[in-house]
This record gives C-alpha cells, structure tokens and sequence, in this order.
C-alpha cells in the first residue's frame, strides 16, 4: 500500500495476556519507530528501528514490551502480560531514514489497545 | 527536565489572528526540528521542519528557530478553526532519534 500500515487497529484484551502489534511501513523506508500515546498526552517513545542496524530500544517501559522488525520490512512489538496502565495508542511511523530526510516521520492510524 | 518542552495549553486564538506556539530543547546536538500537527482522533502529520536558524515560511506557516536559546517556533497566520488541533515539536539528534514534546492544543474561534 501506499502508506503505513497497522494492525490491528482496535484491540481488547484481558490483564495478563500477551498482545502482538503488527506494523507495515512504507516500502523502501529504512528507519521505523513505535510510539505509545495515551489520552491527551504527547508521543512517548519506545523502539527505533534503522536498517540493519541495533535498534534504540531505550524506550521501552518494561523487559515486558519487545519489537522486531524483519529486515527493511514488518515489525511486530509484543507487550506480555499486559497491565491496565499499557493502555493506549500504539503508533508506527516509518522514514526515508538518511540525513536529508531524518524527521520526516509518515504514521499509521495506530492500534487502540485497552487492556481490561 | 524533559528534552523537548510545550505549553500543553489550550491556546486560544480568534478567527484571523495569529497563533504562535513554542518549543524548546534540551540536547545542543540537535539538528533538524519539526512540526506535527494531529487533529483529535487522528495520526500526526507533518507540517513544517526547520534545519537552519531564523525563519522558514510556507504559506501561512512560519517556523522559527534560535539554536542559542535551543528554541523553535510556529507561527500561524490568519488561523483557521480548521488549524484547531494538537500541534507537536520534534527534534532529531545526531543518531537519527526523534523526540517529540506533549504538544499544544491550539483552539481557533470563529
């Protein structure tokens, strides 16, 4: 498709179960990242993603939140037992990735994610 | 300190005036800076981006930016209430790494 794409895009689950993100970016996109917006706040910054490159998973909240992402392509972020307080938004957004374009982010809608 | 700061607002402006919205920074080493703007319910998009200081207008749009003062700005002219939205600074650092402030919620009165 033509932009990024996530999925899915509403999910609830129960307190205790594990949940996978999935996130499409835009093809020939290099660089990836997930955010976590809650209610009427600002993005909070989890994984990035650059080529083939280590990922910056300084975002992270807890050892319970991981992310792949396989090759240039899909990433998945994985929250295992999932508590009430990892309810949000989870956005992907996916950039060109080299100096001149750095910062010119392209989101998908995101998941809602409500853990009950 | 966070690393990127906003006024959370709401800013309130009538129909016609212009909105200025403010940001500022934490890490010298940063090196490009951006505007999101996100309607309610809706992903961010991009808006504007600033690498060099002084002004850089589009349209009605003009972002400003003091490397000195590590302060970034958006000015608004002639505000909309469709410009009515959440309006978010981002800054890159040298690793490619985006941070964003909380953004400001920005309210255009008819």
């Amino acid at each position: 498709g033509a932009g990024v794409s996530q999925s899915p895009s509403n999910k609830v689950t129960e307190k205790g179960k594990d949940v996978e993100l999935r996130c499409d970016p835009i093809s020939g996109h290099t660089a990836l990242y997930w955010y976590r917006q809650r209610l009427g706040q600002g993005l909070e910054f989890l994984i990035y993603f650059q080529g083939n490159s280590a990922p910056d998973k300084s975002g992270l909240p807890s050892d319970r939140f991981s992310a792949e992402r396989t090759g240039e392509s899909v990433s998945t972020l994985t929250i295992q037992r999932t508590q009430q307080e990892d309810s949000a938004v989870y956005l992907c957004a996916s950039s060109p990735g080299h100096q001149a374009l750095g910062g010119k982010l392209f989101f998908g809608s995101g998941t809602q994610l409500s853990v009950l | 300190q966070k690393e990127v700061e906003q006024n959370s607002g709401p800013l309130s402006v009538p129909e016609g005036a212009i909105a200025s919205l403010n940001c500022t920074y934490s890490d010298r080493g940063s090196q490009s800076f951006f505007w999101y703007r996100q309607y309610s319910g809706k992903s961010p998009e991009l808006i504007m981006f600033i690498y060099s200081n002084g002004d850089k207008e589009d349209g009605r749009f003009t972002a400003q930016l003091n490397k000195a003062s590590q302060y970034v700005s958006l000015l608004i002219r002639d505000s909309q209430p469709s410009d009515s939205a959440t309006y978010l600074c981002a800054v890159r650092n040298a690793g490619n790494m985006l941070t964003f402030g909380g953004g400001t919620r920005l309210m255009v009165k008819p």
